[in-house]
């Protein structure tokens, strides 16, 4: 079971948009609708930010997006801000486990 | 809003048993949800540990399984987490968490705890 694949770091102007994959294998984004994205500041506790592949939770801004392809999930930011800076990771269900990327920075220049 | 808060030595020796415990709020071990343990080396990316029901069944991830188990009292609203012959690689900032159930199934990890930090070292 090894950690999913992310780009270690992205970065877009405020207003901009930017997209973080997620690449898996076929035992877990490619076989299951059931990924997740967090957001992590320094020395904080990750926040669920998209669930189920596309699913907001409550109060999540609609400017975070999910999708998937295949063995590749993306997280989409529209609309960057600077509160946005954080890390974030890509969170699979893998059939009685689950798997976490390998985290991307985001940087709001 | 659930809360969890988790407790435990913050020093473990090499080769020990490092024991920690999530204390539950404002929801029940008893309720449909999954209840997960993830931790995070310093500087370091998440990783999965296990999850455990109510009822008893447990997960665990592959590469701990051997080492790891995780526990549930109903009694005090609690569960916990044992990890056996600690290394220095095992340092870490460990989060309980929930995993949110409902009609559409149990794969979300939706309200954590603000995490410990359990350091292995002689």
């Amino acid at each position: 079971q090894s950690a999913l694949t992310q780009p270690r770091s992205v970065s877009g102007s405020p207003g901009q948009s930017v997209t973080i994959s997620c690449t898996g294998t076929s035992s877990d984004v490619g076989t299951y609708n059931y990924v997740s994205w967090y957001q992590q500041y320094p020395g904080k506790a990750p926040k669920l930010m998209i669930y189920d592949v596309t699913k907001r939770p409550s109060g999540v801004p609609d400017r975070f997006s999910g999708s998937k392809s295949g063995n590749t999930a993306s997280l989409t930011i529209s609309g960057l801000q600077a509160e946005d800076e954080a890390d974030y990771y890509c969170c699979s269900y893998a059939g009685s486990s689950y798997v976490f990327g390998t985290g991307t920075e985001v940087t709001v220049l | 809003q659930v809360q969890l808060q988790e407790s435990g030595p913050g020093l473990v020796k090499p080769s020990g048993t490092l024991s920690l415990t999530c204390a539950v709020s404002d929801d029940s071990v008893s309720s449909t949800h999954w209840w997960t343990w993830v931790r995070q080396p310093p500087g370091e990316g998440l990783e999965w540990i296990g999850e455990i029901y109510h009822g008893g069944t447990s997960h665990y991830n592959p590469s701990l399984k051997s080492r790891v188990t995780i526990s549930v009292d109903k009694s005090k609203n609690q569960f916990s987490l044992k990890l056996n012959s600690v290394t220095a690689a095992d340092t870490a900032v460990y989060y309980c968490a929930r995993v949110f159930c409902d009609t559409t199934g149990c794969f979300r990890i939706d309200q954590w705890g603000q995490g410990t930090l359990a350091t292995v070292s002689s």
